[in-house]
């Protein structure tokens, strides 16, 4: 089946914009999972979701960025009035959570979208 | 503070040889997984292994193998015949199964095949 998808790939804005960018995870997994990862730099988790629980937001690095998840399913990640160094790579990973004994805890990565802020 | 430290900022290795990449991490947990990520230029990362904490046997997979010393809470790759296609950034990460429901990964390794 198709692997988790992620739009636009490349994203250029200017700063004090907003831009959103879209995250579907594979069908069938409950969990979602947005990072980002710096030039040269690990990953570092912005939030998830599970079903139909309150997101675990504690990884927002400001009030400026904010994400939501339609239907269990598609997710999209807004940043609102952008600055430079929200340039990142912005990943999403979703997993089969909640399946006892499943490999609920391997996350299944898209291609990113790198978001360039001038 | 959950962390994981990947010492080796670069690696090289001769086409065919073998290369092992190193990964230590610190969590007071006992319950946890821990993976190997690879990320080509492509950006998209790709499992390359697994482990779980309660498995005292290396995972296996292929060319690629594990040294997982839970005591010591280290967690090394190893790659065997290395591939020019083996080329890439390799990040090491793990997840709490009763925790913050996130990996927690290493700043990377960046692994060059010579040929």
């Amino acid at each position: 089946g198709a692997g988790v998808s992620q739009s636009p790939s490349n994203k250029v804005t200017e700063k004090g914009k907003d831009v959103e960018l879209r995250c579907d995870p594979i069908s069938g997994h409950t969990a979602l999972y947005w990072y980002r990862q710096s030039l040269g730099q690990g990953l570092e988790f912005l939030i998830y979701f599970q079903g139909n629980s309150a997101p675990d937001k504690s990884g927002l690095p400001s009030d400026r960025f904010s994400a939501e998840r339609t239907g269990g399913s598609v997710s999209t990640l807004t940043i609102q009035r952008t600055q430079q160094e929200d340039s990142a790579v912005y990943l999403c990973a979703s997993s089969l959570a909640g399946a006892l004994g499943g490999s609920q805890e391997t996350q299944y990565f898209g291609p990113g979208t790198r978001l360039l802020v001038l | 503070a959950q962390t994981v430290t990947q010492s080796q900022p670069e690696m090289s290795v001769q086409e065919a040889e073998t290369v092992t990449l190193s990964c230590t991490y610190d969590t007071s947990e006992s319950d946890y997984y821990l993976f190997w990520y690879k990320q080509p230029p492509s950006r998209q990362m790709i499992l390359v292994i697994r482990q779980e904490a309660y498995k005292q046997q290396n995972a296996t997979e292929n060319r690629f193998s594990v040294n997982f010393q839970k005591a010591a809470k280290s967690f090394s790759l190893k790659i065997s015949d290395s591939q020019l296609g083996d080329a890439a950034m390799y990040f090491c990460a793990y997840f709490i199964i009763q925790g913050a429901q996130k990996l927690v990964f290493g700043q990377g390794t960046r692994l060059t095949i010579n040929p």
